[in-house]
């Protein structure tokens, strides 16, 4: 069952535009949501989190939204550049329990140049 | 800062012998360490918690007499899969927890093991 869901498994938009990546979780429970980024021959890398008592959340050109009635996250980096070529996995936790990370399969992004 | 090795990054071994492999953080102390597997185009599937001094917490359905977790110290958990066989051919990485944090949960970059 999997309780963490990214439906693409692919990515490819062009240099400079907006990449929009989704996640979508089963478990009404999770209240704290996590993107990682991983490259080739390296592990994941923290990119971005989510308190589920917010609906967004921004760094830099990432932000993360969260659609909690639709139990929904979505991950948009603005403007694309070559180097977010990577593979991007949705994590999701409970806080205050166990705190075991969920992955999502993971999603490749490919920013062409 | 907030480095994890791990060592080998990739081992190819006979079926029927054992594996070690390690996972060090190198600029942190870890009281929580975590071991994933993936499988080809799966998610990280979570294994189990290792917590320093204490037994390891596997997640239903794995094998604790099969995948041995030991973790003597705050910088060091080994995981050794025992009496290898082809189907434990993976990609197996590690975390390690440097705060209470969720997101202070720093990633190795794994090991590839094929067992022939």
């Amino acid at each position: 069952d999997q309780q963490v869901k990214q439906n693409s498994p692919s990515l490819s938009v062009q240099e400079g535009r907006i990449s929009i990546l989704n996640c979508d979780y089963t478990n009404s429970m999770f209240d704290y949501f996590l993107w990682y980024k991983k490259y080739p021959a390296e592990g994941p890398t923290f990119l971005i989190s989510i308190s589920s008592i917010k609906d967004k959340n921004e760094d830099g050109r990432f932000t993360v939204f969260l659609n909690k009635s639709a139990k929904h996250l979505s991950l948009h980096i603005v403007p694309s550049q070559p180097g977010d070529s990577a593979v991007y996995f949705c994590a999701a936790s409970v806080r205050g329990g166990s705190e075991k990370l969920v992955f999502g399969k993971g999603m490749k992004l490919t920013v062409n140049p | 800062g907030a480095v994890v090795s791990q060592h080998p990054s990739r081992v190819i071994c006979k079926s029927g012998t054992s594996v070690k492999i390690e996972c060090r953080s190198l600029d942190f102390q870890a009281t929580t360490m975590f071991w994933y597997r993936q499988f080809p185009k799966k998610s990280l599937m979570l294994m189990a918690t290792s917590n320093e001094g204490s037994k390891a917490t596997y997640e239903q359905g794995v094998e604790k007499d099969k995948f041995l977790i030991n973790h003597a110290s705050l910088t060091l958990s080994t995981l050794t899969v025992t009496s290898a066989h082809p189907e434990d051919s993976s990609f197996y990485i590690c975390s390690a927890r440097r705060s209470g944090r969720i997101d202070e949960q720093f990633f190795g970059p794994g090991t590839r093991l094929t067992v022939l």
